[in-house]
């Protein structure tokens, strides 16, 4: 079982849509939680944090499950700027970050 | 956050040679970190880097093909050694900004070996 699992991909959805995408992991003790964003031919750029509590930044909402190790990012109103490739990291306590494979979004017209 | 300055930005290299690439950040940083990303795949740790000791490598990677310098703590460098075809990836450095702040990367380095 892979460490960081995403929901594979790709998301093709039109302007204006809500999409979601899931985020499981493996190591229990895992402490911090991340969702970056990746264009193409670039660098990963933290999209935001996330918290035990849920967090929400803008369109973006991001939600943790300790219990089911499980992540959630929920993009609505989705923009065109949106499209990119979604990483779910997940921290432990040894300084480690493991990524997921990532989820390519594609927002269409 | 941090600002990374990465070297060379892409590269394409002979077999057999070897490359180094540069990470210059803006702050200290205890730990600097080399991650290496295959085409169409996530990230995958190479090494952490610390500075006074050798470097940390993960499962799969050796120091005598993946040598790493940490002369202080604004500064590491990450050679791929004796490359072959196999190596072409994007390799990237990254800091840790703070736990609850993630990671910054440098802007990763394109490596194509022929």
């Amino acid at each position: 079982r892979k460490e960081v699992e995403q929901d594979p991909g790709p998301f093709n959805v039109p302007e204006g849509a809500t999409v979601a995408f899931n985020c499981t992991y493996s190591n229990s003790a895992s402490q911090s939680f991340f969702w970056y964003r990746q264009d193409c031919r670039k660098e990963p750029k933290l999209l935001m944090s996330v918290y035990s509590s849920g967090n929400e930044d803008g369109r973006f909402t991001a939600q943790l499950n300790r219990a089911s190790q499980y992540i959630s990012l929920l993009i609505r109103d989705s923009k065109l700027s949106d499209s990119a490739t979604y990483l779910c990291v997940v921290w432990s306590n040894n300084n480690d970050m493991r990524f997921g494979a990532g989820t390519r979004l594609t927002v269409k017209p | 956050s941090a600002v990374i300055s990465q070297k060379p930005s892409r590269d394409i290299c002979q077999r057999g040679t070897s490359l180094t690439i540069q990470c210059q950040v803006d702050s200290q940083v205890t730990m600097m970190f080399w991650y290496r990303q295959q085409p169409g795949q996530s990230l995958t740790l190479i090494a952490t880097a610390n500075q006074g000791s050798e470097a940390t490598y993960e499962s799969g990677f050796v120091i005598d093909k993946f040598p790493i310098s940490r002369p202080n703590l604004t500064f590491s460098t990450l050679t791929v050694s004796n490359m072959s075809p196999e190596d072409s990836s994007i390799y990237l450095c990254s800091v840790e900004d703070g736990l609850n702040y993630g990671y910054t990367f440098g802007s990763g380095t394109r490596l194509t070996v022929v």
